[in-house]
């Protein structure tokens, strides 16, 4: 079983930059395709980002497409979110999980605050 | 890509009642979708997978069906801890789409 614990978040001016980390702490990571998936103020959930299980394919939502890069350390069993050219909107509390919906396997950390704000 | 309109966007119902949430895709999809509930301040948590599947543990009182484009969450007699808000997530090759949300109101 994933246990997730996201990290890295924070206040930041628009334009900023900032890393968020997602850590399993059960050491398997490394056998499933992730997620970010971020959550504003008052809005429903919007998948952000998505990267294979070995690293080799990413993919991203077209809000935040040359902006943020999601990568992954198998060896450190942590999964990362660079977020470049922040701005007001990606203000939301970001998640990292497996939601790969044709499985019953369906895990989320409990989420890290990014705030973008002067 | 894939569209996913979920209707109605907010409902009241009374303890017992029985009620059914719709998303409807732009263009037909296999059973890729699966359904969310959510509390004020906890993460989403998933119902149904794969269209119709239950998840484990949750209640029978839930379901799932459809197929093509228009896919449905009914739950059979809603109970106090029902009150939420739902969302539908497809996953069209490699991206993922939630739904607008409905938010399941106490009439």
């Amino acid at each position: 079983e994933l246990k997730l614990v996201e990290s890295g978040g924070g206040l930041v001016q628009p334009g900023g930059s900032l890393r968020l980390s997602c850590a399993d702490s059960g050491f398997i990571l490394g056998r499933y395709a992730m997620s970010w998936v971020r959550q504003a103020p008052g809005k429903g959930p919007e998948w952000v980002s998505g990267i294979s299980a070995s690293g080799d394919t990413t993919h991203y939502a077209d809000s935040v497409r040359g902006r943020f890069t999601i990568s992954r350390d198998n060896s450190k069993n942590t999964l990362y979110l660079q977020m470049n050219s922040l701005r007001a909107e990606d203000t939301a509390v970001y998640y990292c999980a497996h939601i790969i919906v044709l499985v019953a396997a369906d895990y989320w950390g409990q989420g890290t605050q990014v705030t973008v704000s002067a | 890509d894939i569209q996913m309109t979920q209707s109605p966007s907010s409902l009241s119902a009374s303890v017992g009642d029985r009620i059914t949430i719709t998303c409807r895709a732009s263009q037909g999809i296999t059973n890729d979708l699966g359904w969310y509930q959510q509390k004020p301040g906890k993460v989403p948590k998933r119902l149904i997978y794969a269209a119709s599947s239950l998840q484990s543990g949750v209640p029978s009182r839930f379901s799932g069906s459809g197929s093509g484009t228009e896919f449905t969450l009914t739950i059979s007699s809603l109970q106090p801890e029902d009150f939420a808000t739902y969302y539908c997530l497809l996953h069209d090759s490699h991206l993922f789409t939630f739904g607008g949300g409905t938010k399941v109101e106490i009439k």
